[in-house]
């Protein structure tokens, strides 16, 4: 059974940081792209950034770029998004997700999310 | 960047109803590499569609899509009550993997 388990978040200053893990099971981890998408409180689904299977290609949303790090520890079987630089916008619960097994950037299996609250 | 344009917002609609949902995508979106999902409060989204028309694995066969281009649209044909929820479009054609707003099914 495929497993997300996403933890890290918190409250966190404008201009702090934080990083988010997603814990995954049930699947060969190494070789899966995945993802992190974000919902601010009442609002839709927000695409962050992505990181591909073996390869490792990094993609990030114009909103995130240059302040969030998507990064992988296939030995521990674990997604990470090095958020930096935050502000009250970047607030929202962040999914991490596992990218469908034909390659393409649709997601099928989905974390609960943890929240990510940036606030003085 | 292509923008995904749901419709309607918001939808009102009975049990035993269909429900016919809007995706419109500000370019053509390749290869028909659409998906959709749905979410219930407090819940992770689910997968429903993907490839505009294929069902995601145990999910019902009311729930259809249809569309190719710019155009795409969900059908759930009889709504279930556990079908009043959120649902969403995301085009995967090319970065930036881009969700519409959302269109909520709610209960009239």
């Amino acid at each position: 059974e495929v497993q997300l388990v996403e933890s890290g978040g918190g409250l966190v200053q404008p201009g702090g940081s934080l990083r988010l893990s997603c814990a995954a099971s049930g699947f060969t981890f190494s070789t899966s792209g995945m993802t992190w998408v974000r919902q601010a409180p009442g609002k839709g689904l927000e695409w962050v950034s992505a990181i591909s299977g073996s390869s490792g290609n990094t993609y990030y949303a114009d909103s995130v770029k240059g302040r969030f790090t998507i990064s992988r520890d296939s030995s521990k079987n674990t997604l990470y998004l090095q958020m930096s630089s935050l502000r009250a916008e970047d607030t929202a619960v962040y999914f991490c997700a596992k990218r469908s097994t034909s390659g393409y950037y649709y997601f099928d299996f989905w974390g609960q999310g943890t929240l990510v609250t940036v606030s003085s | 960047e292509i923008v995904l344009t749901q419709s309607p917002g918001t939808l009102s609609l009975s049990p035993g109803e269909r429900a016919t949902l809007s995706c419109r995508a500000s370019q053509s979106v390749s290869s028909s590499n659409l998906a959709w999902y749905q979410q219930k409060p407090g819940q992770a989204p689910r997968l429903l569609i993907y490839g505009a028309s294929s069902r995601a694995t145990g999910i019902p066969d009311r729930f259809s899509g249809s569309g190719s281009g710019t155009d795409f649209t969900l059908t759930i044909s009889r709504l279930e009550p556990e079908d009043f929820a959120v649902y969403y479009c995301q085009q995967y054609g090319n970065s930036p993997w881009a969700f519409g707003q959302g269109t909520k099914v709610e209960i009239k």
